[in-house]
């Protein structure tokens, strides 16, 4: 069974902080791993995919993979009011459908 | 160019009914995959759906059927409705047969309200 867990939060940050989201994944194998973003009410939205080792940097956006412990983070800098949403993470295994987590509700305040 | 249009946005059904969502891929796109979103949960995969034939099936019961048409729209049908199906419907378009999360593009959705 393929699993993704997420800290359901709500996670609060003040405006400006960096806010660290967490996701771990069951089953190793050959996987690829994405954040969405998803405003209430909303469909989820891609805001990054990492397939290696390591960190990958967008923006104020950083997808961190540590494949040996089996979780993948998304850190956002710079928090804005405009961030408050719930982030999911989601990974493929092969060519198999996303599994998604249940998802960490984000609250930046201002 | 037009996203992924689904259809109803919204609707309201009583248990035990039937109900059919509707979805228009991204023009040229020949996959299109859907996905169950109850409220406080991520996405669950529940079909796919490549040049009109079932390529994969999550794990719902036999309630939950969907069909791909020649023009590559494509039906989710739901029968018998429990109270546990009210949710977010989520459609999801893709060139090819290709289902990670960077070549699927989702639709705005359709919420499913049973009472």
């Amino acid at each position: 069974q393929k699993e993704v867990e997420q800290n359901s939060g709500p996670l609060s940050v003040p405006e400006g902080a960096i806010a660290s989201l967490n996701c771990t994944y069951s089953d190793r194998g050959s996987q690829s791993f994405f954040w969405y973003r998803q405003y209430s009410g909303k469909s989820p939205e891609l805001i990054m995919f990492i397939y290696s080792n390591g960190d990958k940097e967008d923006g104020r956006f950083t997808a961190q993979l540590n494949k040996a412990s089996q979780y993948v983070s998304l850190l956002i800098r710079d928090s804005q009011p405009s961030d408050s949403a719930t982030y999911l993470c989601a990974v493929n295994w092969g060519n198999t459908p996303l599994v998604f987590g249940k998802g960490t509700r984000l609250s930046v305040i201002a | 160019d037009a996203g992924v249009t689904q259809s109803p946005t919204h609707l309201i059904k009583t248990r035990g009914q039937q109900v059919t969502l509707r979805c228009s891929p991204i023009s040229g796109h020949k996959s299109v995959s859907w996905y169950q979103q109850v409220l406080g949960q991520g996405p669950q995969f529940i079909f796919q759906y490549y040049e009109k034939e079932e390529r994969g099936r999550g794990n719902f019961p036999d309630r939950f059927s969907a069909r791909q048409f020649p023009n590559y729209s494509s039906e989710l049908n739901v029968n018998a409705l429990l109270l546990g199906d009210s949710a977010l419907y989520l459609c999801a378009s893709s060139l090819g047969s290709q289902v990670s999360g960077n070549t699927i593009y989702f639709g705005e959705g359709s919420w499913l309200t049973v009472v």
